[in-house]
């Protein structure tokens, strides 16, 4: 079952700070994220793992909590790089085996 | 470039026509998965081979097919196309399995239109 994102769509002035959400019904093993731009291949952010172990992105964090699963990702000081649509995806065990299922998307644009 | 080669990146086919879409994973890894993307559904995870062997199922259809190699490519068979088979099909690769919690890399994907 696919993920869901809020917001599904935000516009930020340069500088300011943004949040995404990603929740679960199932339970998660991990959650990953990517941004894509227009017209690319999605790229990898972060994987956020069961435990509170992180590997990813210097510059973006996100937070895990298992319990509920749910996943944030937050963007600080947003730069026009930033544009692109985030996805994350959620693994979790379905049918005996482990799938990545992402969501819809958020679109996330950075304006001057 | 993420390593991951996908040919073609355009095709254009009319329905009821079979396609091959083929993918070469970055050098060592050895999980392959693919998706599909249309405007309004984001990215379907559609199956997963992990050193030739299927490994994970996703809402692929069943007129749909896939394989992976000894050499580990992987091809996509879309077969008895319709309308809706159009979309941008991307394959990514990683070093391990899903639940080895490994980055998966992107391709930059293949743009199929049926007509």
């Amino acid at each position: 079952q696919q993920p869901v994102q809020s917001p599904q769509a935000v516009i930020l002035r340069e500088g300011e700070d943004a949040v995404i959400n990603c929740s679960s019904s199932k339970a998660l093993y991990s959650v990953h994220w990517y941004r894509q731009k227009h017209g690319e291949a999605p790229v990898f952010l972060m994987i956020l793992l069961k435990g509170g172990e992180q590997k990813g992105h210097e510059k973006i964090s996100a937070s895990f909590n298992e319990k509920k699963q749910q996943s944030s990702l937050y963007l600080t000081a947003s730069q026009l790089s930033y544009s692109g649509t985030y996805f994350c995806g959620t693994v979790s065990k379905g049918a005996g085996s482990y799938q990545l299922t992402f969501g819809k998307g958020t679109k996330l644009s950075v304006i001057p | 470039d993420s390593g991951v080669t996908q040919t073609p990146k355009h095709l254009i086919t009319a329905t009821g026509q079979r396609v091959t879409l083929r993918c070469s994973p970055r050098s060592g890894d050895l999980s392959v998965y693919w998706y599909q993307q249309s405007l309004d559904q984001g990215l379907q995870f559609l199956i997963q081979y992990y050193n030739g062997e299927e490994r994970a199922k996703g809402n692929i259809l069943e007129r749909f097919s896939a394989q992976q190699f000894p050499d580990l490519h992987s091809e996509l068979n879309l077969s008895s196309l319709e309308l809706g088979d159009s979309a941008l099909y991307f394959c990514a690769s990683s070093v391990g399995g899903i639940y080895s919690n490994t980055e998966a890399f992107f391709g930059q994907g293949t743009r199929l239109t049926v007509v």
